[in-house]
């Protein structure tokens, strides 16, 4: 299995410019998150899905931040406009939740996010 | 309220000794998972030993153990004879369902260094 799958590893952006971090989750897995993490916030989660469908967004940050999962396998994460307090690492990690007993998230290697 | 809490924000270990890594957490959800995770300086996360509320057992994964104390409320991570490797961030997660689903959530995490 290849893993949970991101690009880009790392992206710079001028302030104002829109960005998409891009995820492919590990097959068969049924949850996938995003997570952000910054030295002053640590890891915060911005939005979960369940089976595609988003169940709590509430991590969000603002109208800028909005994220898609068309199907199973791609999930995406888009800033619009993006401001340099959005620089961060951006992870999507994706789990099989079966509703009961350990499951552990798999996470991605990261898009690091500059704007400057 | 924080759910979990790591105190350490940096701890110092020489090869080949014994260290532990702290962590408490907060919860009234009877059913619930601890995991800890460790992210070298190249950036991922990955996951190490998972620990649930009813297992009666100490969860061990080789050099990895997790000291359970559920009363207290902590899950301390136990790294027996430290390698060079070992150096890294590590963090404490929890998993439980108040919110009606499930997801991990972080504490700001532990570097640890070890020297030669």
């Amino acid at each position: 299995d290849a893993g949970v799958i991101q690009s880009p590893r790392h992206e710079v952006t001028e302030m104002g410019q829109e960005v998409t971090l891009r995820c492919k989750p590990i097959s068969g897995h049924n949850s996938l998150f995003w997570y952000r993490q910054t030295m002053m916030r640590g890891l915060e989660l911005l939005i979960y899905f369940n089976n595609n469908v988003p169940i709590d967004d509430s991590g969000m940050p603002e109208d800028r931040f909005s994220a898609k999962m068309p199907n199973a396998s791609f999930s995406t994460l888009k800033i619009q406009p993006s401001e340099p307090r959005d620089s961060a690492v951006y992870f999507c990690a994706s789990s099989l939740d079966q509703g009961a007993g350990d499951y552990g998230y798999t996470f991605g290697s990261g898009t690091r996010l500059t704007v400057v | 309220a924080q759910k979990i809490t790591q105190t350490q924000p940096g701890m110092f270990v020489q090869e080949k000794e014994a260290v532990t890594l702290d962590c408490t957490y907060d919860t009234s959800d009877p059913s619930y998972g601890l995991f800890w995770y460790k992210q070298p300086s190249s950036g991922e996360m990955i996951f190490l030993i998972y620990q649930g509320s009813y297992d009666q057992q100490n969860a061990t994964e080789g050099r990895y153990s997790l000291n359970f104390q559920k009363a207290r409320k902590s899950a301390n991570l136990v790294i027996s004879a430290s390698q060079l490797g070992d150096s890294a961030m590590y963090f404490c997660a929890m998993r439980d369902q108040l919110s009606g689903y499930s997801t991990l959530t972080f504490g700001k995490g532990t570097m640890l260094l070890v020297s030669p």
